[in-house]
């Protein structure tokens, strides 16, 4: 059972254009949130994290929104750069377990 | 800071051999986390330790797959004996205890079985 969804296998944009990346999750306890970025050949990274309490964080040319009524995340790249392209997960956490539910992950590719 | 460190990087082993994957955690982390991510899937939690104790291995193939953290730091995960479908990185995380936690994950350990 997939508790955290990315539907978009693959995503292309242009270079100094928004990429828009989607996470939808079906656990009603997740309550803290995460995306990680991971190149091939390496570990995810840690990108940016959102608390339930809030449903906008922002960190530089990164912003993720949380629509905890739809059971949506979705992260903004503005402007995407070439060293963006990337795979991007989503994770989702009850804090009360400190147990992490990652999604199948979306590739970003930016086109220069 | 130092991050998590695994090794080894990538290794190659015939089916029904054994293989063994070591982990150290970030400085301080009590949660250590072996994630398994199979080509083209998200990571999928294998086993959870809380210091040296196991809070989840409800994943974990318990018929070939082990794993332990003595003394609540370095953690050791084995495959034995390993299958064609046990190809994957085997990502080992950490993080501190508490709410609002961030995990950290190490570089992998890339395993393919032939």
């Amino acid at each position: 059972d997939q508790q955290v969804k990315q539907n978009s296998p693959s995503l292309s944009v242009q270079e100094g254009r928004i990429s828009i990346l989607n996470c939808d999750y079906t656990n009603s306890m997740f309550d803290y949130f995460l995306w990680y970025k991971k190149y091939p050949a390496e570990g995810p990274t840690f990108l940016i994290s959102i608390s339930s309490i809030k449903d906008k964080n922002e960190d530089g040319r990164f912003t993720v929104f949380l629509n905890k009524s739809a059971k949506h995340l979705s992260l903004h790249i503005v402007p995407s750069q070439p060293g963006d392209s990337a795979v991007y997960f989503c994770a989702a956490s009850a804090t009360s377990s400190n147990q992490f539910y990652f999604g199948t992950g979306t590739s970003l590719t930016v086109i220069p | 800071e130092a991050g998590v460190a695994q090794s080894p990087r990538y290794k190659i082993i015939e089916k029904r051999q054994s293989v063994a994957f070591w982990c150290n955690p970030i400085s301080g982390h009590a949660t250590l986390y072996w994630y398994q991510q199979i080509l083209g899937q998200g990571p999928k939690l294998l086993i959870q330790f809380q210091n040296n104790g196991v809070v989840d291995d409800s994943q974990l193939p318990k018929d070939r797959f082990s794993a332990e953290r003595l003394k609540g730091v370095d953690s050791t995960l084995k495959i034995q004996p390993a299958k064609l479908e046990d190809s994957a990185v085997y990502l080992c995380a950490s993080s501190t205890s508490g709410s609002g936690n961030t995990i950290y994950f190490g570089e992998g350990s890339w395993l393919t079985v032939v």
